[in-house]
């Protein structure tokens, strides 16, 4: 199926690391992103990463990949009141032309 | 370099009317892509365009249809509309002719049918 799966909600306190959680459904996908998205507005690229890698960190952000499992991770270092948003995990398998979303995960910082 | 638009942002029809929407790409983009965004079904691929060619299609009736102009401007259009069809509309513009690499989004048209 092209169920792409993501914990609901995440609450953490301001300062705290942020793991958010995504399994994917196509071992094929060559690309998997992670998008934000704050009320009312739409989506927007935070990173990206490619298959043939492990890991990969921009600032604060780092994203893990673990192929065999399917699972893809999404650490914020120090995170911020500005976090506060729903973040999707996303694949898109070759060929297709379109991007799988996850469900969704929102997290709420608390100050 | 403006970003993807999308018009109207906001929308308000009624059962058994149809709608159009409109996405202009980020200059030079000729990859369009629309999604549906709701609660209960979360985002949903509709159609991607490239150079006036529809590449792939969700599955949503025939009643979404969609198209491209030469400027790669897109519209995507909803006929005889469902109280199902409220939605945030996505549309996303790509340089690539590979539509994977780096999608920009839109701020989105919100579609409320009463």
């Amino acid at each position: 199926g092209e169920d792409v799966e993501q914990s609901l909600f995440l609450s953490v306190r301001e300062g705290d690391s942020s793991v958010i959680n995504c399994t994917y459904t196509d071992s094929s996908s060559t690309y998997l992103y992670w998008y934000k998205q704050e009320p009312g507005a739409g989506l927007q690229l935070l990173t990206y990463i490619f298959s043939n890698m492990d890991m990969k960190q921009d600032q604060r952000l780092t994203v893990l990949l673990n192929k065999k499992d399917k699972h893809l991770s999404l650490r914020i270092a120090d995170t911020q009141t500005g976090d506060s948003a729903i973040y999707f995990c996303a694949e898109s398998p070759p060929g297709t032309y379109k991007y799988i979303f996850g469900t969704g995960t929102r997290l709420k910082v608390l100050a | 370099k403006a970003g993807v638009t999308q018009t109207p942002r906001y929308l308000i029809k009624t059962r058994g009317q149809q709608v159009t929407l409109s996405c202009s790409p980020i200059s030079g983009h000729r990859s369009v892509s629309w999604y549906q965004q709701t609660p209960g079904q979360g985002l949903q691929f509709l159609f991607e365009y490239f150079s006036e060619t529809q590449r792939n299609k969700g599955n949503f009736p025939g009643r979404f249809s969609g198209r491209q102009f030469s400027n790669s401007r897109s519209e995507m259009n909803v006929s005889t509309l469902e109280l199902g069809d409220s939605a945030l509309y996505l549309c996303a513009s790509s340089l690539q002719a590979d539509s994977r690499i780096e999608q920009f989004f839109g701020p989105g048209t919100r579609l409320t049918v009463l």
